[in-house]
């Protein structure tokens, strides 16, 4: 298996709703990540997880809460969002925390809230 | 901190012509850089890396790329293009992040869309 699998990969939700965006890899990968999309835009790094520590926040919103409950799965819990939120999220994989290893994109959740 | 620059947001071709993708590096250490291609609605494909082994990269899809130190470069070829190649395509450098184990981080550039022209 050679894929981040993300789940949904559309998703709506109202400002005032609790919706959760889910990645699982079965690679052994111990390194995870979450990023941002916007339209015609470059990915943007949200969090990074090390052997299932978070190791990174690039000081994002606590109305985004990432959770690792093991190795193979990251989840991202979504609360009292905003409509400038709506965006590409992708979740990525890589061997380790090390500068060589490239990173295994999902194909990632669109976003959109209302 | 780390960081590249792709230059020109959108680059067309015709079909069968040189596919040429420019990207520079800053980095006062020696950079470990990436090549991605994102195709509409979906994530990020990795076309090749480097990582000092090689200073001539060959990645998927018969795309390659050389690093060039004395020009901070690291541009992506294709000798011939293909309509299945348009696309919006990456450079991504990897750098230290914070501290302590899992302190990297991906940085990308602005992105370049590639269009085909039949």
């Amino acid at each position: 298996d050679t894929e981040v699998t993300q789940t949904p990969k559309h998703l709506v939700m109202g400002m005032t709703n609790k919706k959760s965006l889910k990645c699982e890899q079965h690679m052994g990968h111990r390194a995870m990540y979450w990023y941002k999309q916007k339209a015609k835009k470059p990915p943007e790094l949200m969090f990074v997880y090390s052997y299932e520590k978070l190791s990174i926040n690039e000081s994002v919103p606590s109305r985004f809460s990432p959770e690792c409950p093991n190795s193979s799965l990251l989840n991202l819990h979504l609360h009292a969002l905003q409509p400038e939120d709506s965006a590409l999220y992708l979740c990525a994989s890589s061997q380790g925390p090390g500068r060589s290893n490239g990173y295994t994109f999902g194909s990632g959740t669109r976003l959109t809230v209302v | 901190a780390q960081s590249v620059t792709q230059l020109g947001s959108h680059v067309s071709v015709s079909e069968g012509a040189l596919v040429l993708l420019r990207c520079n590096y800053s980095s006062s250490v020696p950079p470990y850089l990436f090549w991605y291609v994102q195709y509409p609605n979906q994530g990020l494909q990795l076309l090749l890396k480097y990582t000092s082994a090689a200073t001539l990269v060959k990645g998927i899809n018969g795309f390659e790329a050389e690093f060039k130190k004395s020009e901070t470069s690291f541009h992506l070829t294709k000798p011939s293009a293909h309509m299945s190649d348009a696309a919006e395509y990456f450079c991504a450098v990897s750098e230290p992040k914070g501290s302590g184990a899992g302190s990297y981080q991906l940085t990308f550039g602005k992105g370049t869309k590639l269009s085909v022209i039949p």
